[in-house]
């Protein structure tokens, strides 16, 4: 079983649907990463937490350290919003060894 | 601040070339690190840099791998001689922070062995 499980691995919506990535993770943590890749991109930190929410724009990122959980939302969801999102942590043992999640592609249809 | 700089976009060579490739951090910035993107394996982290020292080389693949911090603005990883197996997208990232900072990534490398 992999540390850091992401689902769905594929979802494909409409535009305008509120989306909702999660994952679970199995070891403990000092911080969780939620990053995006466009196709054939770059990757872009989203944010970095480490305890309750953070907003930024369209995007929110919530984590219950207790459940060992953490969601990626996207509200009013937009077809540039296309992309894999990955979640990573960096565990306890080692703050710059990131453990990564498998991603989540994302297709936002007009 | 232009971002984490990195060059060549895109390479493609010969088995048994030299490649380098390059990148600049983010100024200010105190830790670096190379990875590489296959859709086998997903991300995985090279080597790290913490104060142009490496801290840990254990994700270099082998002999054939090496990076340099020579300062603060600039490092290179080089594949001597490459092989197809090393076709792979490198991305290097840079952090403000030693203990598991925010992580700003380059565009990437593409490189493609023959």
């Amino acid at each position: 079983k992999n540390e850091v499980e992401q689902s769905p691995q594929n979802l494909t919506a409409q535009e305008g649907e509120f989306i909702t990535i999660n994952c679970s993770y199995s070891v403990g943590i000092s911080a969780l990463h939620w990053l995006q890749q466009h196709p054939g991109g770059g990757i872009v930190s989203l944010f970095m937490l480490s305890s309750g929410k953070k907003k930024h724009g369209r995007l929110i990122a919530t984590i219950n350290i207790q459940e060992k959980h953490s969601s990626l939302h996207i509200t009013a969801s937009h077809p540039r919003d296309s992309a894999v999102y990955i979640c990573a942590v960096a565990s306890m043992d080692s703050n710059y060894q990131l453990i990564w999640g498998a991603g989540t592609k994302l297709i936002i249809k007009p | 601040d232009a971002g984490v700089i990195q060059s060549p976009r895109h390479e493609v060579t010969e088995m048994g070339q030299e490649v380098t490739l390059r990148c600049k951090p983010i100024s200010g910035h105190n830790s670096l690190f190379w990875y590489r993107q296959t859709m086998m394996r997903g991300l995985e982290l090279l080597i790290y840099f913490n104060n142009n020292v490496p801290i840990d080389d254990s994700g270099m693949p082998e002999d054939r791998f090496s990076a340099k911090m020579p300062n603060a603005s600039f490092s290179t990883l080089k594949i001597q001689p490459s092989e197809p197996r090393d076709s792979a997208v490198y991305f290097c990232a840079s952090s403000l922070a030693y203990d598991g900072g925010e992580l700003f990534f380059g565009e990437g490398s593409r490189l493609t062995v023959l």
